[in-house]
């Protein structure tokens, strides 16, 4: 298996932009979680997922974020209208198992994202 | 206001020394406590879940334990090797409702 999919792997765009973020988890995983990386609040569960359902969201920072998963091979983290203080790396993971959270999680490459 | 502290912020160690540092969560509500190891540029991987009092899990060189009564766990490195110099983050699951980083123990190990 390729491990955890993100794209793109880095992102540069204007205040004001939508942005969206790409995760195929590891195929047979159950669960998918979103996380923000920033030097100032370190790594932050934004929302995770389980069997494509939102379980918890109260990570997401604010209503324009926002997080889909239509089916078990994909997920999408939007962000619009995107601000500097958005920029962060955010990481993809994936689990299996019926506890998720107690599971191992794979971590994907991340997507480096810079707002100007 | 941190929910898990981990302490030290930042450790150096020779090379072939062991050493140890320790993550602080909440006691109440407990669910699970996930170590990662983290190197710069790389994403996070994940050492050791664990969810019992008393667990002791191990892997290679490293092996972490679980006191949940009081609310700490001890990540311990042997023989430490400089390729072991990563950030260490510890995270703690309260039955789902808050999954929650420590800031990370930085340890550097020189040659």
């Amino acid at each position: 298996d390729a491990g955890v999919i993100q794209s793109p792997r880095h992102e540069v765009t204007e205040m004001g932009q939508e942005v969206t973020l790409r995760c195929k988890p590891i195929s047979g995983h159950d669960y998918l979680f979103w996380y923000r990386q920033t030097m100032m609040r370190g790594l932050e569960l934004l929302i995770y997922f389980n069997n494509n359902v939102p379980i918890d969201d109260s990570g997401m920072p604010e209503d324009r974020f926002s997080a889909k998963m239509p089916n078990a091979s994909f997920s999408t983290l939007k962000i619009q209208p995107s601000e500097p203080r958005d920029s962060a790396v955010y990481f993809c993971a994936s689990s299996t198992g019926t506890s998720g959270l107690t599971d191992t999680q794979y971590f994907g490459p991340g997507t480096r994202l810079t707002v100007l | 206001i941190l929910n898990v502290e981990q302490s030290p912020q930042s450790l150096h160690v020779q090379e072939g020394d062991s050493t140890n540092f320790t993550c602080s969560f909440p006691s109440s509500n407990f669910y699970a406590l996930h170590w990662y190891r983290w190197e710069t540029a790389k994403s996070p991987e994940a050492l050791f879940v664990m969810t019992l009092n008393g667990d002791e899990k191990k892997k290679g060189r490293i092996s972490a334990t679980l006191n949940t009564k009081e609310g700490y766990s001890y990540l311990y490195i042997k023989g430490s090797q400089p390729e072991d110099s990563a950030t260490y983050l510890c995270a703690s699951d309260n039955y789902g409702q808050n999954f929650d980083f420590g800031p990370g123990t930085r340890l550097s190990v020189l040659p």
